[in-house]
């Protein structure tokens, strides 16, 4: 099935650290990727839709200066969390789709928990 | 208003036992798809199930099965003889097709907690 992997798994940096976190689908192209925050016990929340060679969109009230998306392949796709504070502490989790079809499942990365100091 | 509602935050069943997790969702699509996803303790969510708004024939898998229901707008996903490993968070989710693309709603999620 097709395979979706994220790194790091795990982050904990000090406040004012930018944090890279790389999203890449392994075995099939991703002409969108999906980021989504989630809090503990909460649902997964759309961060943004990135879109290989053009701008992501942004989910209302997302910070495009504090959440820098790129998605510069068809099977990359990265957040760099900007200057990161405690508040950003969170689940990360990036997903795919095969094409951008309503049929297909997203597949999700495995996450990456983020912890900042 | 919410696109998919899972009523159910938390349930706690004995091992062994039956448990079904609610889904009801809202659209005015014809031509759309529901999905059901497994998020263990460590996080990762995994695909289980994806079902056209065409096919209300009920899926089982293993001791797992999917009762859907266009009529009241429900896709119940139901665990026979839980066990330990069931324990997780399901989420239900719904992709209808538009205009600018597709849109991809989730439910807030059920914990199940699967006791020995």
């Amino acid at each position: 099935g097709a395979v979706v992997s994220q790194h790091p798994s795990r982050v904990i940096c000090k406040s004012g650290t930018s944090v890279k976190i790389e999203c890449r689908s392994l075995d099939f192209q991703a002409t969108t990727m999906f980021w989504y925050r989630q809090f503990p016990k909460q649902s997964l929340m759309l961060m943004a839709t990135s879109n290989e060679g053009s701008k992501a969109t942004y989910e209302q009230g997302v910070e495009k200066d504090k959440f820098l998306i790129n998605h510069a392949s068809l099977t990359l796709s990265t957040l760099t969390v900007t200057s990161a504070h405690p508040e950003d502490s969170s689940f990360y989790i990036c997903s795919a789709r095969d094409f951008l079809s309503a049929a297909q499942p997203q597949h999700f990365g495995d996450g990456t928990r983020l912890s900042i100091l | 208003a919410q696109k998919v509602t899972q009523a159910q935050t938390e349930i706690s069943v004995v091992e062994k036992e039956d448990v079904t997790l609610d889904c009801v969702y809202e659209t005015r699509d014809t031509t759309y798809y529901l999905f059901w996803y497994k998020q263990p303790p460590s996080g990762e969510l995994v695909f289980l199930i994806r079902r056209n708004s065409f096919d209300e024939q009920n899926e089982i898998s293993g001791r797992y099965s999917w009762n859907f229901q266009k009529s009241t707008s429900s896709f119940n996903f139901t665990i026979t003889a839980s066990q330990v490993v069931d324990s997780a968070v399901y989420f239900c989710a719904l992709s209808e097709q538009t205009n600018t693309g597709n849109q991809f709603y989730f439910g807030t999620g059920t914990s199940l907690t699967v006791i020995p």
